[in-house]
């Protein structure tokens, strides 16, 4: 069965320092997303890209951090500076039409200590 | 604006009784409606899925879920859980041409020998 794959698994990481996640979806799927999920919450939507198009970052703090995919393919999440509160699980997932439902990866656990 | 609301974050069954989550939904047009399971450390598995077809919708591993639209619900049922049930399960909504997933808070099943 075909799997949205992340890495990494998990990371830790300094107040201060960039971190940097990927995510590459199902093959064909044309939409991916990142989604935030600290922990005891259900996840948030952080950036949806159709292609290599951003349809929704509105929630994304711009501030420090960006999302990419330019190729239409895979994507990189980066935070930077990283502070104690981005500490959470940062799912990715794939959808290939409206109405399917997602295809998450297995997420990355960022701790910032 | 869509919106979920669990009822009870905290859900405790034995094995081998009936498993109910609450899932009401908030939407100004016909939703798309989804359970998903979550185990620690993993990422979201879709169980199952209402998209205007079928008001009973059956998943995987036995649960099902029936989409009310006079109670705005959409609870899902296990007839007899079992040890490997217990998990996080979120509900969450998208309306039909917006493919964004807006997640409830989750509900935490633990299932009792």
């Amino acid at each position: 069965e075909a799997e949205v794959a992340q890495s990494p698994r998990y990371k830790i990481t300094e107040k201060s320092q960039a971190v940097a996640f990927w995510c590459d979806p199902i093959s064909g799927h044309a939409t991916l997303y990142w989604y935030r999920q600290i922990l005891g919450q259900g996840p948030e939507l952080l950036v949806q890209f159709q292609d290599e198009s951003v349809v929704d970052d509105s929630q994304l703090p711009k501030d420090r951090f960006s999302a990419e995919r330019l190729k239409g393919v895979d994507s990189t999440l980066k935070i930077q500076p990283a502070e104690l509160g981005d500490s959470a699980m940062y799912l990715c997932a794939s959808s290939l039409a409206r109405g399917n439902g997602y295809t998450f990866g297995s997420g990355t656990r960022l701790t910032v200590v | 604006a869509q919106s979920v609301t669990q009822l009870g974050s905290h859900v405790s069954v034995s094995e081998g009784a009936l498993v109910l989550l609450r899932c009401n939904y908030s939407s100004s047009v016909p939703p798309y409606l989804f359970w998903y399971v979550q185990y620690p450390n993993q990422g979201l598995q879709l169980l199952l899925k209402y998209t205007s077809a079928a008001t009973l919708v059956k998943g995987i591993n036995g649960f099902e879920a029936e989409f009310k639209k006079s109670e705005t619900s959409f609870h899902l049922t296990k007839p007899s859980a079992h040890m490997s049930d217990a998990a996080e399960y979120f509900c969450a909504v998208a309306n039909f041409g917006n493919e964004k997933l807006t997640f409830g808070t989750g509900t935490r099943l633990t299932i009792i020998p």
